[in-house]
């Protein structure tokens, strides 16, 4: 595909459930970031990883946050247990090279989740 | 750690006005420096970047220059559209701590509205 795509766009779903948001990255790229955008919070970053590796977990707010990476390709972030705070824009970004600082990350339009 | 500052918004412009946007930051290490922006309704883009001190960055009439004596990025452009309303974020990306990958640290966001 011509950028990254995320899917679903738009999850609204119940307090205590559990999702998974889908990230395709640019084809061949190898470096992957999820990211938040929340209103209280800004732009939070979550996790990165190169290949299917996660090297930085850092961003993950709780245990109930998971992801994975298969292929060095499609990445999964998943929620358990959803809380009203998890209420977010999730944005996944992917780059071409080793995830270097100069990069340019090139993001895709996001999932929307809204937890009731 | 790394943070980033945006002058506070909403900013609100006639077009042909001179814009700028205020940003300063703070690093461990050498940092690339990185404007994107969201347009309604689309996904973070990037509008420019500057990866070393005293590079300036330049698209789409916008322009912003590395300050590392003032630990700056401020965004301008000369001469704004109406197509140019959009919200805007400050990046950085650190090269220090051992990690040498992109993760972004953004700014809060400024959101810019231009009238004809």
């Amino acid at each position: 595909g011509a950028g990254v795509s995320q899917s679903p766009s738009n999850k609204v779903t119940e307090k205590g459930k559990d999702v998974e948001l889908r990230c395709d990255p640019i084809s061949g790229h190898t470096a992957l970031y999820w990211y938040r955008q929340s209103l209280g919070q800004g732009l939070e970053f979550l996790i990165y990883f190169q290949g299917n590796s996660a090297p930085d977990k850092s961003g993950l707010p709780s245990d109930r946050f998971s992801a994975e990476r298969t292929g060095g390709s499609v990445s999964t972030l998943t929620i358990q247990r959803t809380q009203q705070e998890d209420s977010a824009v999730y944005l996944c970004a992917s780059s071409l090279d080793l995830g270097t600082p100069t990069d340019t990350q090139y993001f895709g339009p996001g999932t929307r989740l809204t937890v009731l | 750690g790394n943070s980033v500052t945006q002058m506070e918004g909403p900013v609100t412009l006639s077009e042909e006005a001179f814009l700028t946007i205020n940003c300063t930051y703070t690093a461990t290490g050498y940092p690339s420096l990185f404007w994107y922006v969201q347009y309604p309704g689309e996904g973070l883009q990037l509008l420019l970047k500057a990866t070393k001190a005293d590079d300036k960055g330049s698209n789409k009439g916008f322009e912003a220059t590395y300050r590392k004596e003032t630990t700056s990025f401020h965004l301008e452009k000369g001469s704004v559209q109406v197509s140019d309303s959009a919200v805007y974020f400050c990046a950085l990306s650190d090269h220090a701590g051992g990690t040498s990958y992109g993760k972004l640290t953004f700014g809060q966001g400024t959101i810019l509205t231009v009238h004809p």
